[in-house]
């Protein structure tokens, strides 16, 4: 098993532009969630689903859009760049079972200029 | 709304003794999952251990082990006989929800351990 894979590893945005980071998991885990981690702040979640279908903001949403059309993938969509969107973009799934942990991506470093 | 709080932003441990990484929590529910994960410079997120907070016992997973204190709120992390490799951040987190999708984490904790 590949595990949570994310793609691009890297990425450089102008303000304004929009792009789609790519989440997939090959674990048949039915919750996905996207993070973001900031220098000082830890990560904060962005957006869940605990199926196909169904989505849900986490902690800080604005700017971001996402949709779940199978269980395998999970992609964000950053609709108008902004500088402050610039960070670390990790990707997560679980099986939603009590006592699972959730197995992280490694990671988009997304700067925007 | 829960919050996590690690107060140690960066320790330094000499090689082979114990070090112990704080973390407190602050939640009304009374159900609630608290997890430690270690992030090296090479940047992903590994999973250490898990404490749920109906668990009587401590969680042990070799050589980390969680000093869960219910009534003070607290989740220290452990680790005993320390290596070069234990050099890394450390975050706390918490879930409420059983399916653990949502994760609030703290700002972490930057250990170096000295040879």
């Amino acid at each position: 098993n590949a595990g949570v894979t994310q793609t691009p590893k890297f990425q450089v945005l102008k303000t304004g532009q929009s792009m789609t980071l790519q989440c997939a998991q090959d674990m048949n885990h039915e919750y996905m969630s996207w993070y973001r981690q900031d220098p000082g702040m830890g990560l904060r979640l962005i957006h869940y689903s605990v199926g196909a279908g169904i989505t849900d903001q986490g902690e800080v949403p604005n700017g971001y859009n996402v949709s779940r059309s199978t269980t395998e993938d999970f992609p964000l969509r950053l609709l108008s760049a902004a500088p402050s969107q610039t960070s670390v973009y990790f990707c997560a799934s679980t099986t939603g079972q009590e006592q699972e942990t959730q197995y992280f991506g490694p990671g988009t470093r997304l700067l925007v200029l | 709304a829960q919050k996590i709080t690690q107060t140690q932003p960066g320790m330094f441990v000499q090689e082979k003794e114990a070090v112990t990484l704080d973390c407190t929590y602050d939640t009304s529910d009374p159900s609630y999952g608290l997890f430690w994960y270690k992030q090296p410079s090479s940047g992903e997120m590994i999973f250490l251990i898990y404490q749920g907070s109906y668990d009587q016992q401590n969680a042990t997973e070799g050589r980390y082990s969680l000093n869960f204190q219910k009534a003070r709120k607290s989740a220290n992390l452990v680790i005993s006989a320390s290596q070069l490799g234990d050099s890394a951040m450390y975050f706390c987190a918490m879930s409420l929800d059983f399916g653990n999708e949502k994760l609030t984490f703290g700002t972490g904790t930057r250990l170096t351990i000295i040879p």
